[in-house]
């Protein structure tokens, strides 16, 4: 079966370095892959969508990337700030039926002044 | 816009209780979902709705059911409340369904069953 890997160690570094998070997965091949952010107590939030024949996919401060020979993407947060501490999911389309999203378990990411 | 709303945000139930937890959203949206979210584990879908008058099992339907009331509404139904549901449960919807919809995502309820 499918399998979604995330590093469930929290990730913490300084402000304004950039923060690198990794998503891999097996048994899989994923037309889409998407990246959520989600705060303590809240639901997760849609940051990005990159699709398997994208390489790159970048929104302001952010940035992701799909390598489908690795089956691994990863997912960047340049100039870092304290307010980017969160966790952060990626999720890619299902192989079951409906082509339904799977998630996987998020990294928490904190940034220290 | 309220985006997605769920009621209650908390609940405390005995084992062997039932209740119904509530999803709305205001987006006029096709498809709903349900998941819920456990440490270490993620985000699980128990079911979900792909349009209006359609159900579908997700990865851990087993103890739930769901009703699609109308196009706004999706409700989750727990007939008989044991500890192993002890979760927090998130109510989503998209434009329609698959992976390459946004999911939009309510605030969840913490359900805790004693």
């Amino acid at each position: 079966s499918q399998k979604i890997e995330q590093n469930s160690e929290a990730l913490n570094i300084q402000e304004g370095k950039t923060a690198t998070l990794t998503c891999n997965y097996t048994n899989y091949s994923p037309a889409y892959l998407q990246w959520y952010r989600q705060d303590p107590g809240r639901g997760p939030v849609f940051l990005l969508l990159i699709r398997e024949n994208e390489k790159e996919k970048r929104k302001e401060r952010l940035k992701v990337t799909f390598d489908t020979t690795l089956k691994q993407s990863l997912f960047h947060i340049t100039a870092s700030q304290p307010a980017d501490s969160a966790t952060y999911l990626c999720a890619l389309d299902g192989s079951n039926a409906g082509n339904m999203l799977t998630f996987g378990g998020g990294t928490r990411l904190m940034v220290k002044p | 816009n309220a985006g997605v709303t769920q009621t209650p945000k908390f609940q405390v139930l005995k084992t062997g209780q039932s209740m119904t937890l509530q999803c709305a959203q205001d987006m006029n949206h096709n498809s709903m979902y349900w998941y819920r979210q456990d440490p270490g584990m993620g985000l699980r879908l128990i079911y979900y709705s792909a349009s209006e008058g359609t159900t579908d099992k997700g990865e851990v339907p087993n103890g739930y059911n769901v009703s699609r009331l109308n196009k706004r509404e999706f409700s989750l139904r727990l007939e008989s409340a044991a500890p192993s549901q002890t979760s927090v449960y998130f109510c989503a919807s998209s434009d329609g369904p698959g992976g390459q919809e946004t999911q939009y995502f309510g605030p969840g309820t913490r359900l805790l069953v004693l």
